[in-house]
């Protein structure tokens, strides 16, 4: 069985520039998370999809960050414009359901 | 929200048991987790207990709750230089979705 995918693997921008990143979840996985860890910390949800709808977006910085779960299989999160504390592993997760969530490897940003 | 804590850093020789801990806020989290993190590697989920369970015993690993003081732990029987990695606690709390609350993870190293 095929793994969450993420891509890049890394990612060096400047600060004000836009960046995005891509998931593929688990096929069949109608829940897909994205999650930021920040350097020393654990990861912190930023958003969750049930299929293409959202469940939870209370922590995603709106003014920022958006997301997006066309059909309800890959999604993207776009950071625009980013910041310097936006540097983080940004890391895709899905689920069956409620389910065990499985992570990808995540996506390395770096915003100088 | 759910505030979970844990220590920052194990080191145990080779062949020792590591006890990694964690308290949690949330007392009505359903299902506690135990997740690995290599360098460079997503979250692997090593074990869950759920919170009606004391204890849970998975070949070398042992979880153990205490619901009373909000504190989970687990053992490692046995360590191996490949167990070194961050171990993340995580906690889904009650009343619905998938949210999990992680801790700032435990970095575990293993030394000959």
């Amino acid at each position: 069985e095929a793994g969450v995918a993420q891509s890049p693997r890394y990612k060096i921008i400047e600060k004000r520039q836009s960046v995005a990143f891509w998931c593929n979840p688990i096929s069949g996985h109608a829940t897909l998370y994205w999650y930021q860890q920040i350097l020393g910390q654990g990861p912190k949800l930023l958003i969750q999809f049930q299929n293409n709808g959202v469940v939870d977006d209370s922590q995603l910085p709106k003014d920022r960050f958006s997301a997006e779960r066309l059909k309800g299989v890959d999604s993207t999160l776009k950071i625009q414009p980013a910041k310097l504390e936006d540097s983080a592993v940004y890391l895709c997760a899905s689920s069956l359901g409620l389910g065990e969530a499985f992570f990808g490897q995540g996506t390395r940003l770096t915003v100088v | 929200g759910e505030d979970v804590e844990q220590s920052l850093f194990l080191s145990v020789r080779e062949g020792d048991s590591s006890v990694i801990n964690c308290t949690y806020t949330d007392s009505s989290s359903t299902y506690l987790y135990w997740y690995k993190q290599e360098p460079g590697a997503g979250l692997q989920l090593l074990t869950y207990i759920f919170s009606n369970m004391d204890m849970k015993q998975d070949q070398r690993l042992t979880v153990l709750l205490n619901k009373k003081d909000k504190h989970l732990s687990l053992r490692i029987a046995d360590t191996q230089t490949g167990d070194s990695a961050i171990y993340f606690c995580a906690g889904r709390p009650g009343g619905g979705g998938n949210k999990l609350t992680f801790g700032t993870g435990t970095q575990l190293k293993v030394e000959l």
